[in-house]
């Protein structure tokens, strides 16, 4: 079956504009995840989505992030007035709810501000 | 508070063995581990529970020390294929499944 998917591969912006990422995630898999990769970095937890509840957004490094999930599927993270330090690849992973919980990541968006 | 891996880059010949570790300073749930090729999405290889129990692909292998907090990625026979960066994430509850990642091992397998 098809995978986690995002979109768009690439995006190049102007610092100050606001940016929209789209991820959409495998089938049946209930809980969603944004993860942030800098350059030559490890992954840096965002938000994460299960099910109906509410969305744990310890991860969101200011109040110019934010993400919703649309009717438990399709998720959308939104960067307002967008700064430099932004530039990272942004991936999100999609996971079933169980005992084993192997997240599958989407290939990434590369986001670059200049 | 980040997971520690341990060596930060190895480079083996094609057939030598490996092992990678990932500690970590909390008590944790779980312990993922994951191997990301330049430029491409992290796969995953391999999860393990706390309680011993653990699912991932069938040539890799791992373990979890619980008393210490410690787990290690054992890669033997490698090959070329092997090459790539290898992240572990910790989970410290089941309920919270969000993953806090190490800095990674960059594994070069030469011919």
């Amino acid at each position: 079956g098809a995978g986690v998917s995002q979109s768009p591969s690439n995006k190049v912006t102007e610092k100050g504009k606001d940016v929209e990422l789209r991820c959409d995630p495998i089938s049946g898999h209930t809980a969603l995840y944004w993860y942030r990769q800098s350059l030559g970095q490890g992954l840096e937890f965002l938000i994460y989505f299960q099910g109906n509840s509410a969305p744990d957004k310890s991860g969101l490094p200011s109040d110019r992030f934010s993400a919703e999930r649309t009717g438990g599927s399709v998720s959308t993270l939104t960067i307002q007035r967008t700064q430099q330090e932004d530039s990272a690849v942004y991936l999100c992973a999609s996971s079933l709810i169980g005992q084993y919980y192997e997240q599958y990541f989407g290939p990434g968006t590369r986001l670059t501000v200049t | 508070q980040q997971p520690v891996q341990s060596p930060q880059a190895v480079i083996l010949r094609e057939g030598e063995d490996a092992v990678i570790n990932c500690s970590s300073s909390k008590a944790l749930y779980s312990v993922h581990w994951y191997r990301q090729k330049h430029g491409e999405a992290p796969v995953f290889l391999m999860i393990l529970l706390k309680g011993g129990e653990q699912k991932g692909h069938e040539k890799i292998s791992a373990s979890f020390n619980e008393k210490k907090q410690q787990s290690s990625l054992y890669l033997t026979a490698s090959q070329l294929s092997y090459s790539g960066t290898y992240f572990c994430g910790t989970a410290v509850s089941g309920s919270a499944r969000q993953l806090t990642f190490g800095s990674g091992t960059q594994l070069t397998v030469l011919p």
